[in-house]
């Protein structure tokens, strides 16, 4: 089993709909999560942490994590066509660990 | 500030050369990365250094060799390319624990 999933989409969303991306790990003594957006052909950017479970919100964005389900989702609010990317979960181990464990990624597409 | 910086941006090689892939951080970040990235595979550790004098293994390493030059500095060794190891590789760096990382623009690898 993969140590962190995501449905590889394609997802596709009208503009200004909310976006759902969720990822689940199997690792339970994960302690951070991050959300990555990757336009095609680029590198990969950090647009969400989280570390505790609840919600957190920056601007479009809402990550919220669910250690007991190990579930880890993003909400994109008011999603634009500029949106439109693939978004990796990952997911960093318990302890010393630094190295993080990505998913495969969902694409996203948001329709004019 | 630069960033991560990586080069080259493009390579061919034939099966059976060898190359080095270098990296550069000028964030002062103690640890780096190396990642592959290949279609519906996400991103895959292939070796990181937590600290300046440190490498250890990722999930995919064989056939790959690292150096830790200094602080700054992280390369990633092919010594025999193989057909398989086309991919796009990512450099990344990280301050501490708890952050996510910073990725460099990326090294696009093409074995024949």
């Amino acid at each position: 089993q993969k140590e962190v999933e995501q449905n590889s989409g394609p997802l596709s969303v009208p503009e200004g709909a909310i976006a759902s991306l969720n990822c689940t790990y199997s690792d339970r003594v994960s302690q951070s999560f991050f959300w990555y957006r990757q336009y095609s052909g680029k590198s990969p950017e950090l647009i969400m942490s989280i570390y505790s479970n609840g919600d957190k919100e920056d601007g479009r964005f809402t990550a919220q994590l669910n250690k007991a389900s190990q579930y880890v989702s993003l909400l994109i609010r008011d999603s634009q066509p500029s949106d439109s990317a693939t978004y990796l979960c990952a997911v960093r181990a318990g302890g010393s660990a630094r190295q993080l464990t990505f998913g495969s990624g969902t694409q996203l597409t948001v329709l004019p | 500030n630069a960033g991560v910086t990586q080069t080259p941006k493009f390579q061919v090689l034939k099966t059976g050369q060898s190359m080095t892939l270098q990296c550069a951080q000028d964030m002062n970040h103690n640890s780096m990365y190396w990642y592959r990235q290949d279609p519906g595979m996400g991103l895959r550790l292939i070796y990181y250094s937590a600290s300046e004098g440190t490498t250890d293994k990722g999930e995919v390493p064989n056939g790959y060799n690292v150096s830790r030059l200094n602080k700054r500095e992280f390369s990633l060794r092919l010594e025999s390319a193989a057909p398989s190891q086309t991919s796009v590789y990512f450099c990344a760096s990280s301050e501490a624990q708890m952050v996510g990382y910073t990725f460099g623009s990326g090294t696009r690898l093409t074995v024949v």
